[in-house]
């Protein structure tokens, strides 16, 4: 199946640095790819989608100035968290979607990363 | 509101039993739903994905079920593994995939 590699898989800033997380597919070409965050015991909390060569479109209530999202080929998107905070702990998980003959896009998920802000 | 609602919320079962996770949803319009499990700490991966005809799909001991006239999906995991600990997410998508309803996932623990 199709690969979507995420990296880093975990990652410890201090306060106030910036952190920035890739997202590659493998195998295919992404010309969208969607960034999400999970809590703890809780499911995936859809953040921004990433288009190739535009501006990302972000979900209600994510600031676009703190999660900088950047699509700039079509298997490579980043996603950079600037000025972080205790509370910008969570794990953070990209996918992308190859389409599939017959049943529309699945979606491919990333190994998520891990981040730790002290 | 588009919602998909899984039960139960956690599961523990021993090691060699079935067991069966429920989903229900309210997405609409329809374009497929997909079953993923996820190991603490890594990201989903995919079991199944089913079209409103397909009324079941299979992938290994991971059988999916699919009643698109009451909205409703199961899973059903047969002879269970230690491995099989993991939580397992509904995921419903509309427009040929692009917009996704997560459920809340159900938190299956197997013990031996």
């Amino acid at each position: 199946g199709a690969v979507v590699s995420q990296h880093p898989s975990w990652v410890i800033c201090k306060s106030g640095t910036s952190v920035k997380i890739e997202c590659r597919s493998l195998d295919f070409q992404a010309t969208t790819m969607f960034w999400y965050r999970q809590f703890p015991k809780q499911s995936l909390m859809l953040m921004a989608t990433s288009n190739e060569g535009s501006k990302a479109t972000y979900e209600q209530g994510v600031e676009k100035d703190k999660f900088l999202i950047n699509h700039a080929s079509l298997t490579l998107s980043t996603l950079t968290v600037t000025s972080a905070h205790p509370e910008d702990s969570s794990f953070y998980i990209c996918s992308a979607s190859p389409m599939l003959e017959g049943q529309g896009l699945e979606a491919f998920f990333g190994q998520g990363t891990r981040l730790t802000v002290v | 509101k588009n919602q998909v609602e899984q039960s139960p919320q956690s599961l523990i079962i021993l090691e060699g039993k079935n067991c069966t996770l429920q989903c229900n949803y309210t997405v609409s319009p329809f374009s497929n739903l997909r079953w993923y499990k996820q190991d603490t700490g890594r990201g989903p991966v995919s079991l199944t994905i089913m079209t409103f005809s397909e009324n079941t799909k299979s992938n290994g001991r991971y059988t999916a079920t699919l009643d698109a006239d009451t909205k409703q999906s199961s899973l059903h995991i047969t002879a269970s593994q230690l491995s099989d600990s993991a939580s397992y997410i509904c995921v419903v998508s509309q427009n040929a995939g692009n917009m996704l309803t997560f459920g809340g996932g159900t938190r299956l623990m197997v013990k031996p």
